[in-house]
């Protein structure tokens, strides 16, 4: 399977746990991307890479919220002290940067509820 | 600020019957993504248009991007039940980090 894949797919957790989701790009992809969807919403910017360097971080993402591609390929997701309201589905995407189009190409995602 | 809207917002059909669904924006966008969700899923590709007044058919959907690239559309032929889900437009923002601004979605239910 050569497309993006996040595990793991479904995560239930208490408030205050922390938790972490992985994200595999599509190999030769250099540029990594993590959004947050809500029911009925379209997905949310949240911070992005190229190769390994965070180049942007959205305002949503608060402190509790880190990320890392530390070998410029999979990358992880860290939320520490979840909150209810941290409950959503957590896209990562890649794509191209270089390439005409720089279609970006999306995981499963990763859904989490906090209780 | 660029924006997307689409519209429906919803759309219940009848199996057979065409449809067409809107991505508007009043932004020039440097190219457009149209993407199917369902529910529990992350968004799949459909499609990119590129270039302004640019038609792509995928088997019966067919996407069209605006002369101007502001706006985009897709007709679905003879809808079938397998083409209920969510179709969000999306288009990569003018600066560099090239994060995808979306559009809410039209939610389709082809009823058989």
């Amino acid at each position: 399977d050569t497309g993006v894949s996040q595990d793991p797919r479904h995560k239930i957790t208490k408030r205050g746990q922390n938790v972490t989701f992985r994200c595999d790009p599509i190999s030769e992809h250099n540029r990594l991307y993590w959004y947050r969807q809500t029911l009925g919403q379209g997905p949310e910017f949240l911070t992005y890479f190229q190769n390994e360097a965070q180049l942007e971080k959205s305002r949503l993402l608060s402190d509790r919220f880190s990320a890392e591609r530390p070998k410029g390929s999979f990358s992880t997701l860290e939320i520490q002290r979840t909150e209810q309201g941290d409950s959503a589905m957590y896209l990562c995407a890649s794509s191209l940067w270089g390439e005409s189009t720089d279609t970006q190409y999306f995981g499963p995602g990763t859904r989490l509820t906090v209780l | 600020t660029q924006l997307l809207e689409q519209s429906p917002q919803f759309l219940s059909i009848q199996e057979g019957e065409n449809l067409t669904v809107y991505c508007n924006s009043s932004s020039v966008f440097s190219s457009l993504q149209w993407y199917r969700q369902e529910p529990g899923e992350g968004p799949v590709l459909l499609v990119t248009v590129v270039t302004g007044g640019e038609v792509k058919k995928l088997k019966r959907l067919t996407f069209q991007f605006g002369d101007a690239r502001k706006d985009s559309s897709l007709h679905i032929t003879a809808a079938q039940p397998g083409d209920t889900g969510l179709y969000l437009c999306a288009g990569p923002n003018a600066g560099n980090n090239r994060k995808l601004i979306w559009g809410l979605g039209t939610s389709l239910a082809v009823n058989p």
